[in-house]
């Protein structure tokens, strides 16, 4: 199994709301990641785990917050979002975090409109 | 800290025609490269990478790209295109020995006509 799986494919939201993105991987990797990507812009790096532990923030507002329950699973929980947070956010996995060998395995994403 | 630039942002080509999408980056250290192809409302898929051995990396989709260190460059490239290759193109490096951050270049859209 080399699949991401992420849910759900589309979600809608308002300003006020509690929602949570979910993604999985049975691929036995031990790095996952959350990316946002806005249109016709590259993804951009938002959290990093490695082996269940948080590893890198890249400065996210505290109105994402990323768990990671178990190796196969990672949550991106949202609280108050603004209507600039609308965009595709990736889930990815890889073998591990810190050799470098960063081949990535992308999720579909979740389509988010905040409204 | 690497930087990937993807001079192009468009490239528009006819079917069966030949297409180089050209990447270059910056780095003080070794890095590992990659593109990804990205069609309309979905993730990333991997095309080909590059960690070390050969400079001539051949990929999925009949795609190749060749590290070319002395350039800092990593150009993809196919010999005949399809309309199916419609997509958006991104190149991505690595740092060998850091932890995590792959670094995207903004990104090449691959316009594919009849």
């Amino acid at each position: 199994d080399t699949e991401v799986t992420q849910t759900p494919k589309h979600l809608v939201m308002g300003m006020t709301n509690k929602k949570s993105l979910k993604c999985e991987q049975h691929m036995g990797h031990r790095a996952m990641y959350w990316y946002k990507q806005k249109a016709k812009k590259p993804p951009e790096l938002m959290f990093v785990y490695s082996y269940e532990k948080l590893s890198i923030n890249e400065s996210v507002p505290s109105r994402f917050s990323p768990e990671c329950p178990n190796s196969s699973l990672l949550n991106l929980h949202l609280h108050a979002l603004q209507p600039e947070d609308s965009a595709l956010y990736l889930c990815a996995s890889s073998q591990e975090a810190a050799s470098g060998i960063n081949e990535q395995f992308f999720g579909p994403g979740t389509r988010l409109t905040v409204l | 800290a690497q930087s990937v630039t993807q001079l192009d942002s468009q490239v528009p080509v006819f079917e069966e025609a030949p297409v180089e999408l050209r990447c270059n980056y910056s780095s003080s250290v070794s890095v590992y490269l990659f593109w990804y192809v990205q069609y309309p409302n979905q993730g990333l898929q991997l095309l080909l990478k590059y960690l070390s051995g050969s400079t001539l990396v051949k990929g999925i989709n009949g795609f190749e790209a060749e590290f070319n260190k002395s350039q800092t460059s990593f150009h993809l490239r196919k010999p005949s295109v399809h309309i199916s290759d419609t997509a958006e193109y991104f190149c991505a490096v690595s740092e060998i020995g850091t932890a995590s951050k792959l670094t995207f270049g903004t990104g090449t859209r691959l316009q594919v006509t009849l």
